[in-house]
């Protein structure tokens, strides 16, 4: 398996457009989740999926945060619009089974980010 | 509110030499807890997971014990060696009320000096 695909892997954008990250899980896990990493702040969980349903969306920051999965093997991230304070690294993250203890996450590369 | 603790500063130790990590929590009941690696540019790898009612789990240099009264976790690397210079992250399954979800700390970064 390729492990967990993102894309792109690096975002240069300006402030008040339509940003879309993308997630490509690992085939059979049934939970994804989406995570944010800035240095002030860590690792932070935006939002987490199970069998393709949204679970828990209480990290999302704003409305104008939003997340899908429309199938098993995609999920998107969108923010708009943009804002400078949005930039930071985005992961995604499949496991099988809840909360990783089947044999922890498996993360992606990471898309970082950059409004200007 | 509840709080991940891992030390902010830097570790840096001689090759060779056993690392010792520290993560603490509060307000949290976890059924498990998690250690990751994270090296720079990259996404966390993880490396164990010990339950509540495991005191310690062992992976080839890798130690981890877990101290559900002390609400504590320390995280061993023995004969330590320059490539295992990385951040390492602790994360905590979220416990009643978040069950499902893994809370990550601020990670402690480790240098491996030769």
């Amino acid at each position: 398996d390729a492990g967990v695909i993102q894309s792109p892997r690096h975002e240069v954008t300006e402030m008040g457009q339509e940003v879309t990250l993308r997630c490509k899980p690992i085939s059979g896990h049934d939970y994804l989740f989406w995570y944010r990493q800035t240095m002030m702040r860590g690792l932070e969980l935006l939002i987490y999926f199970n069998n393709n349903v949204p679970i828990d969306d209480s990290g999302m920051p704003e409305d104008r945060f939003s997340a899908k999965m429309p199938n098993a093997s995609f999920s998107t991230l969108k923010i708009q619009p943009s804002e400078p304070r949005d930039s930071a690294v985005y992961f995604c993250a499949s496991s099988l089974g809840s909360g990783g203890a089947l044999g922890g996450y498996t993360f992606g590369s990471g898309t970082r980010l950059t409004v200007v | 509110s509840q709080k991940i603790e891992q030390n902010s500063e830097a570790l840096n130790i001689q090759e060779g030499k056993t690392a010792t990590l520290t993560c603490n929590y509060t307000n949290y009941s976890p059924a498990y807890l998690q250690w990751y690696r994270q090296d720079p540019g990259r996404g966390p790898v993880f490396l164990l997971l010990i339950r509540e009612n495991e005191k310690e789990k062992r992976k080839e240099r890798l130690k981890v014990t877990f101290d559900t009264t002390l609400k504590q976790s320390l995280f061993h690397i023995t004969a330590s060696q320059p490539a295992d210079s990385a951040t390492y992250l602790c994360a905590l399954e979220g416990g009643s009320g978040n069950t499902g979800k893994l809370i990550f700390g601020q990670g402690t970064t480790l240098q491996v000096k030769p």
